[in-house]
């Protein structure tokens, strides 16, 4: 069993659409991350969290540390966000990564 | 702001080859990471490094794989004698501290391809 799944693993949606995607883990962390990955390859991070919700211009994110899950939410989607999100924990000594598969978003115009 | 840098962006060599990958992290960072992602699969921890060691190392990490820091400012990753199964995205990775609260800052990855 992978110790970070994400749902949908494909999700198409039009452009101005509200949309979620979730991550649920089954080890113990210090904290999530949310990061995003373009075509070319790189990867960006977008929030890192260990409790609550954190905002950014369309992007949010929540975790329930009780539930061990976490929700990105991205209002009035844009094409230009057609990317891999992929959700991650860390902790330990080292505060390694450890990833999910991610989640392919594309936004129709 | 401040960027992980890697080079090169695609290297292109010959099972049984070294490779050296190199990067440059957040010249103030103190912790550093190689992550791999083959093609179509999510991306794996391989290694971290803090005060000129090896912290921690995963299982894909055997002898054939080493880093080093050697001037302070890079940290590379040699593979000693590429394996196809080493074909790859290999991406650098750094942060301030260990602490759950410093993020992690990313390279754009280095494409290797081994013929």
């Amino acid at each position: 069993k992978n110790e970070v799944e994400q749902s949908p693993q494909n999700l198409t949606a039009q452009e101005g659409e509200f949309i979620t995607i979730n991550c649920s883990y089954s080890v113990g962390i210090s904290a999530l991350h949310w990061l995003q990955q373009h075509p070319g390859g790189g990867i960006v991070s977008l929030f890192m969290l260990s409790s609550g919700k954190k905002k950014h211009g369309r992007l949010i994110a929540t975790i329930n540390i009780q539930e061990k899950h976490s929700s990105l939410h991205i209002t009035a989607s844009h094409p230009r966000d057609s990317a891999v999100y992929i959700c991650a924990v860390s902790g330990g000594a080292t505060n390694k990564l450890i990833f999910g598969t991610g989640t392919l978003l594309a936004v129709q115009p | 702001e401040p960027e992980v840098t890697q080079t090169p962006s695609h290297q292109v060599t010959q099972m049984g080859q070294e490779v050296i990958l190199r990067c440059v992290p957040i010249s103030n960072h103190l912790y550093f990471y190689w992550y791999r992602q083959i093609l179509g699969q999510k991306v794996e921890f391989l290694v971290s490094f803090y005060n000129n060691e090896i912290s921690e190392k995963s299982e894909i990490f055997d002898d054939q794989f080493s880093v080093e820091r050697p001037d302070g400012s890079n940290f590379t990753l040699k593979i000693r004698s590429t394996k196809l199964e080493d074909s790859a995205m290999y991406f650098c990775a750094s942060s301030g501290d260990s602490s759950y609260n410093s993020p992690l800052h990313f390279g754009n990855g280095t494409r290797l391809t081994v013929t």
